[in-house]
This record gives structure tokens, sequence and C-alpha cells, in this order.
């Protein structure tokens, strides 16, 4: 069964700082997601990963993979007020279009 | 920009009755999902389709649960009978790169 983990689910930065979501996953998979969801609101897309070293930036996010050891990092550079959400990681779960199994999510709250 | 929608917004139901759910996916994805959400929790996957078949469900996904394209455009999902743990948080997608959620469908069973 693939399990997904992510750490820390609850983060309270100040802005300006920079921290690091980390992404566990158990077995092999050809694509991570990260997503935003804001309270009461839908999932966004914010990047797919899908080889081993991939990286890819937007903003002050940017996110990588590493196949080999299973895990995928969110890094926040200079946090701002806007960037607080809750974040989940989501890997596929099988087949090239597969089903997503997702992390429990961090709750990202970013202070003045 | 195409996005996947989604009726109704919110619904309200008593235990035991029946409700349906609707999605319209993005018009040229092949592949779309059911997702639950209860407050405060993990989205958990249901259930996928393909060439007017599931193509997977979760354990979740039990007989009380059906899916459904009736149309062209139009993507379903059923609950025969509800029950309090039924309340959450719906969520449609559609994939082509990468997986579009709709804006959800908050279902409160009383």
């Amino acid at each position: 069964e693939l399990k997904v983990e992510q750490n820390p689910l609850f983060l309270s930065m100040q802005e300006g700082k920079n921290y690091t979501i980390y992404c566990n996953y158990s077995t092999t998979s050809d694509r991570l997601y990260w997503y935003r969801q804001d309270p009461g609101k839908s999932l966004e897309s914010l990047f797919v990963l899908l080889s081993n070293g991939a990286v890819k930036q937007e903003g002050r996010l940017m996110a990588s993979l590493d196949t080999k050891a299973r895990l995928s990092t969110l890094h926040i550079t200079a946090a701002v007020h806007d960037l607080s959400a809750t974040y989940f990681c989501a890997v596929d779960y099988g087949g090239s279009q597969g089903n997503l199994i997702f992390g429990k999510g961090t709750k990202l709250s970013v202070k003045p | 920009e195409p996005e996947v929608t989604q009726t109704p917004s919110h619904q309200v139901t008593q235990m035991g009755q029946e409700v349906i759910l609707r999605c319209v996916p993005i018009s040229n994805h092949l592949y779309f999902y059911w997702y639950r959400q209860i407050l405060g929790q993990k989205v958990e996957f249901l259930v996928s389709f393909y060439n007017n078949e599931i193509s997977e469900k979760s354990e979740i996904f039990d007989d009380q649960f059906s899916v459904e394209r009736p149309d062209g455009s139009n993507f379903t999902l059923k609950i025969r009978s509800t029950k309090l743990e039924d309340s959450a948080m719906y969520f449609c997608a559609s994939t082509a790169d990468t997986q579009y959620f709709g804006p959800g469908t908050r279902l409160t069973v009383l």
C-alpha cells in the first residue's frame, strides 16, 4: 500500500524566513504533485515532478524530487503572508494517468 | 482557461436519501476522478473513470457509490443511501498533464 507522509503538519513562519516541507512516499511512483488549498477552497496545482532530480520553481516556491530517496521537498523562500494555506503533496498511485494518494497536508501560517 | 465545474456547490440531505453530485470535466480530458475530503483531513481517492468505465476504485467506494457519464460532458457520483459519515467535500478532477480539480461540492448529511 502506498503511503505518503508529510512533515511538518503545521508550520508557523515569520515573513521573510525560509523553510522546507518534506514529503516521503513508500513505493516507486512516476509522478509527484504539489497542491495548494486555501480554506474552503479547491486544490490548486502548483507543481508536477516527473523524474529524478526534477526541480521546478514558481515565485517563492521551489519543488524538487529525489525518486531514489522517495522524497520531495517544497522550499519556501522569504515567506509572505499570501503563502498562508495548506500544502499537499500527492503521489501517482499507478499507471500513466493514475490515481493520487495524498499526504495529510502542511498547514502553513505566515505571520508578519 | 478551461476548468472543471461542479454542481451543486452545497448539498444538504437527510440520512438515507440518495444524492447525485455532478461534474463537467475539461472537454478534451480522458480520465476523470472523484475524491473526497472530510473536514480538516486529507484528500482521499474514491474512483477513477476512463473510456466509460471504472478503472480503479478505493475501499471507500463501496456498493453505495456509483459513477456515470450519462452524456458527452457530465460525470456524476451517486450515493444511494447517505450516511452521516458521508458528509465531506467531494472533488471531481480530470487529467491532462496534471490533475485539475473542480471547486468541490460540500455534502452535509443530517
